[in-house]
């Protein structure tokens, strides 16, 4: 069985500065991986996603993640963060090859940024 | 292109009752995907549906089931409803190849309250 941990419920951050937001996961098989946002009152949007390749991978709104498999994690990361960056981010995982309609969920990391 | 979209936004029943929540995934989208979100149990995949067939299913009691029609167009149904069932039910479309790379798109969601 596969499982996300997101390390950081909440992480408060002032404007500006950089932000690293922590995903961990333990699965038998190799894994897809994403990142997603979702905005108060609003549905997920996708980030960014490992699915091969190059193990930094750049997704939208300035936003990185680190694909690390001998430490099982894919953390996020934005060198300054902008006051809209305010949302929650949740770390999911796929199997690989398989479908990608089953996405396993982090509890998810409540971002929120300072002026 | 329109966004998925989820109907009703927004949704108060009483215990014992039942509901029926749409979706209506992206055009061409043959893929859809039915997730909970609670405050305690975080998000949580319910099932998937491909060419109108369910394709996954994740660990929830048989009070919910769902459907996909020929346009993709997708239902989910809880009866007998619990309180425990408050919740954001998001939906998520996408192209669904079978060893699919695509990304998810997710519709804002329907907030049902059982009261």
């Amino acid at each position: 069985a596969q499982s996300v941990t997101q390390l950081d419920s909440q992480v408060p951050v002032f404007e500006e500065a950089p932000v690293e937001l922590r995903c961990n996961y333990s699965s038998s098989v190799s894994v897809y991986l994403f990142w997603y946002v979702q905005y108060p009152n609003q549905g997920l949007q996708l980030l960014l996603k490992y699915l091969s390749g190059s193990t930094l991978v750049k997704g939208i709104n300035g936003f990185e993640a680190e694909f690390n498999k001998s430490q099982t994690s894919f953390h996020l990361r934005k060198p300054s963060v902008h006051i809209s960056d305010t949302a929650e981010y949740f770390c999911a995982v796929s199997n690989y090859g398989g479908s990608q309609g089953n996405l396993i969920f982090g509890k998810g990391t409540k971002l929120s940024v300072k002026p | 292109k329109a966004g998925v979209t989820q109907t009703p936004r927004y949704l108060i029943k009483t215990r014992g009752q039942q509901v029926t929540l749409s979706c209506s995934p992206i055009s061409g989208h043959r893929s859809v995907s039915w997730y909970q979100q609670t405050p305690g149990q975080g998000l949580q995949f319910l099932f998937e549906y491909f060419s109108e067939t369910q394709r996954n299913k994740g660990n929830f009691p048989g009070r919910f089931s769902g459907r996909q029609f020929s346009n993709s167009r997708s239902e989910m149904n809880v009866s007998t409803l619990e309180l425990g069932d408050s919740a954001l039910y998001l939906c998520a479309s996408s192209l669904g190849t079978a060893t699919s790379t695509d990304t998810q798109y997710f519709g804002p969601g329907t907030r049902l309250t059982v009261l």
